[in-house]
């Protein structure tokens, strides 16, 4: 069984970038792939990043998503930070051993 | 357009039983595995459960295994979640997601439904 760690929360201002880790605790980060779910208050998740780097039709391309084996996370950044961005981000991965579905704790982005 | 509308949710007693619905359109849903995950209060998200496209595969997280059962009626468009043995830590959103099997994801999301167990 492997974990993912998120950061708590990450802040930035509008228009910049952020980027949001989340590090696998065993085996490789390479070894299946990374996803990235949006939740905004008050509302359902919806997948903003899947298969590492794919992202959903309607998706803006300010979301890009990649994998470090060096540091074994996986990362999605924002880049031109819009209001709209502020949510809750998990990244989630699949672990075929035991077919159990891993959700990083969630990272909390706060728009300033 | 997708959609998943889930049913079912509110008000369960300590060792009661709930049963969730979760009721699919906008798509071929015979043709997709399809998972429950659920939010506690304040916390992250927990994958509970999915089921194979036929229905005869089904999985459960530790935390549930032996108290919830997952099913689906491809007649009917719907997938079912059978909630045994209720406890409190049980108190969450419960989420139904179309899955994409082949990378084990979940790309379309339903509203939710809130369920509180307490006596």
């Amino acid at each position: 069984n492997f974990m993912l760690t998120q950061p708590h929360s990450v802040s930035e201002s509008p228009g910049k970038t952020v980027t949001i880790s989340c590090t696998r605790s065993t085996g490789s980060i390479a070894s299946t792939y990374v996803q990235w779910y949006q939740q905004r208050p008050g509302s359902a998740p919806t997948t903003v990043i899947y298969e590492v780097s794919q992202r959903p039709s309607g998706v803006p391309d300010r979301f890009s998503g990649s994998v470090d084996s060096s540091s074994n996370s996986a990362s999605l950044t924002i880049s031109g930070l819009m209001t709209e961005d502020e949510a809750d981000y998990y990244c989630q991965s699949f672990d075929s051993s035991n077919h159990n579905w891993v959700f990083g704790g969630g990272t909390k982005v706060t728009v300033l | 357009e997708v959609q998943l509308l889930e049913s079912g949710g509110g008000l369960g007693q300590p060792g009661g039983s709930l049963r969730l619905s979760c009721s699919a359109s906008g798509f071929t849903f015979s043709n997709y595995a399809m998972t429950w995950v659920r939010q506690a209060p304040g916390k992250g998200l927990e994958w509970v459960s999915d089921i194979s496209v036929s229905g005869r595969s089904t999985y459960y997280a530790n935390s549930v295994k032996g108290r919830f059962t997952v099913s689906r009626d491809n007649s009917k468009n719907t997938l079912y979640l059978q909630m045994n043995s209720l406890r409190a830590d049980d108190t969450a959103v419960y989420y139904c997601a179309k899955v994409n099997s082949v990378v084990y994801f979940c790309d379309s999301w339903g509203q939710g439904t809130l369920v509180t167990v307490s006596s």
